[in-house]
């Protein structure tokens, strides 16, 4: 069984511009969700999507944006590229229950993607 | 302050022995307590998760709860070098909420 799959692993950007990272899950889950590692905050969860619409949200601003399609793939989106972007960010889906609920203490993580903003 | 507060390390231990990590929190609506392990360049894996408090026990690793003292410990019998690690917890108020992690604890088993 396929793990988690993002692309790509590692992208260099300018500040200003903007960057679509790609989360494929594993086969039947249908939560994904999308974190922000760095050394000083630690794992910081951005947003969560399951059947295509945002279940939960973060604290970060506007410039992170997400979205999820009908085979579960998601992408983030950061647009407006600050210094402070740079990060490991990773993906994590969750297979959903009979009862419709999402056990998101079995998530798996991927690789990440490293993204480092000049 | 932090939602969930964990000592960074490095710890740093001989091969064998018995290896306590902790982290506490200050929401008490938390009822899903989980450990991560990551290693470097690579993604975090799920080691074990718990409900409310008590304790659980996966060979050779045995996560405990207090709810009542708000403190999560993870311990680790007989470490290996392969042990060696950054350890995160993590934690959720219902099945379906979104997951607070801990910073981590970096972890390293010397042979």
């Amino acid at each position: 069984k396929a793990g988690v799959t993002q692309t790509p692993r590692y992208l260099i950007k300018t500040r200003g511009q903007q960057v679509t990272l790609s989360c494929s899950p594993i086969s039947g889950h249908r939560s994904v969700s999308w974190y922000q590692q760095t050394p000083g905050q630690g794992l910081q969860f951005l947003f969560e999507y399951f059947s295509e619409t945002q279940r939960n949200k973060g604290n970060f601003p506007g410039r992170f944006s997400g979205r999820q399609f009908s085979n579960s793939r998601s992408e983030m989106n950061v647009s407006t590229l600050e210094l402070g972007d740079s990060a490991l960010y990773l993906c994590a889906s969750s297979l959903e229950t009979g009862q419709g609920s999402i056990m998101n203490t079995e998530a798996f993580f991927g690789q990440g993607t490293r993204l480092t903003v000049v | 302050q932090k939602e969930v507060e964990q000592d960074p390390g490095p710890l740093s231990v001989p091969e064998g022995a018995i290896v306590s990590l902790n982290c506490t929190y200050s929401n008490s609506a938390f009822q899903y307590f989980m450990w991560y392990r990551q290693y470097s360049r690579k993604g975090p894996e799920l080691l074990m998760y718990t409900y409310s408090s008590g304790n659980k026990e996966d060979g050779r690793f045995t996560a405990q709860v207090d709810k009542s003292s708000k403190y999560i410990s993870l311990f680790i019998r007989d470490s290996q070098p392969s042990d060696s690690a950054t350890y995160l917890c993590a934690m959720m108020k219902t099945s379906y909420d979104k997951v607070i992690f801990g910073p981590g604890t970096s972890l390293s088993v010397i042979p």
